[in-house]
């Protein structure tokens, strides 16, 4: 079955202390995993894809296929990352199977 | 560019009626997928909308019905409505139906659809 994981449902770190929400997955094949970030009274958005490799407002995530996890990190929160953060997984159909979101709090 | 945008942003229904909810895509876009996002839940697939024909279908049963315009715009109908329908209905959209980047959607604010 596909499916995405996210464990913590709340995530609270004060300013500059690293962050890391975690992210695992189910997929027979290869997937596209990707981030998608909601800020308070926005859209959701897309944070990162991990095709890419890149780094987008300091936060990073390495596909790890042996683990299965798609893990996102930045090394130092700032109050603004303060957000609903889902991981994503598609099978290259546009359908995104979504975790059920990690609310990162941070504290200043 | 307005972006994607949905209609009405908040409705309330009463069990057993049917709803209608519009979206129009990104400009430049083609392809509309929906989304049901109940409280606390990540967004689950309904189905996704290219070239006037539904492409995909998520778990959801025929009263979840859409129908995409020649203008790439869309619609989500939901009969016999249940309370269990109450949740934010977002509409996403992207170009093309297959290709690289498949997953990267560009989504409107949602409609609030509750359900007495």
């Amino acid at each position: 079955a596909q499916r995405v994981t996210q464990p913590e449902k709340l995530l609270s770190v004060f300013k500059g202390a690293p962050v890391e929400l975690k992210c695992n997955y189910s997929y027979s094949g290869s997937p596209e995993l990707f981030w998608y970030v909601q800020y308070s009274r926005q859209r959701l958005q897309l944070l990162l894809r991990h095709i890419s490799r890149e780094s987008i407002k300091g936060f990073t995530a390495d596909l790890n296929k042996g683990e299965t996890s798609f893990h996102l990190k930045k090394p130092f929160a700032q109050e603004e990352d303060s957000a609903m953060y889902y991981c994503a997984l598609s099978g290259n159909t546009g359908k995104l199977i979504f975790g059920q979101g990690t609310t990162l709090q941070v504290k200043p | 560019d307005a972006g994607v945008t949905q209609s009405p942003t908040h409705l309330i229904k009463t069990r057993g009626q049917q709803v209608t909810l519009r979206c129009s895509p990104k400009s430049g876009h083609d392809t509309v997928s929906w989304y049901q996002q109940a409280l606390g839940q990540g967004p689950q697939f309904i189905f996704q909308y290219y070239e006037e024909e539904e492409r995909q279908r998520g778990n959801f049963p025929d009263r979840f019905s859409g129908h995409q315009f020649p203008n790439y715009s869309s619609e989500l109908n939901v009969n016999a409505l249940l309370l269990g329908d109450s949740a934010l209905y977002l509409c996403a959209s992207r170009r093309g139906l297959a290709g690289p980047n498949t997953g990267e959607l560009f989504f409107g604010e949602g409609s609030r659809l509750t359900v007495l």
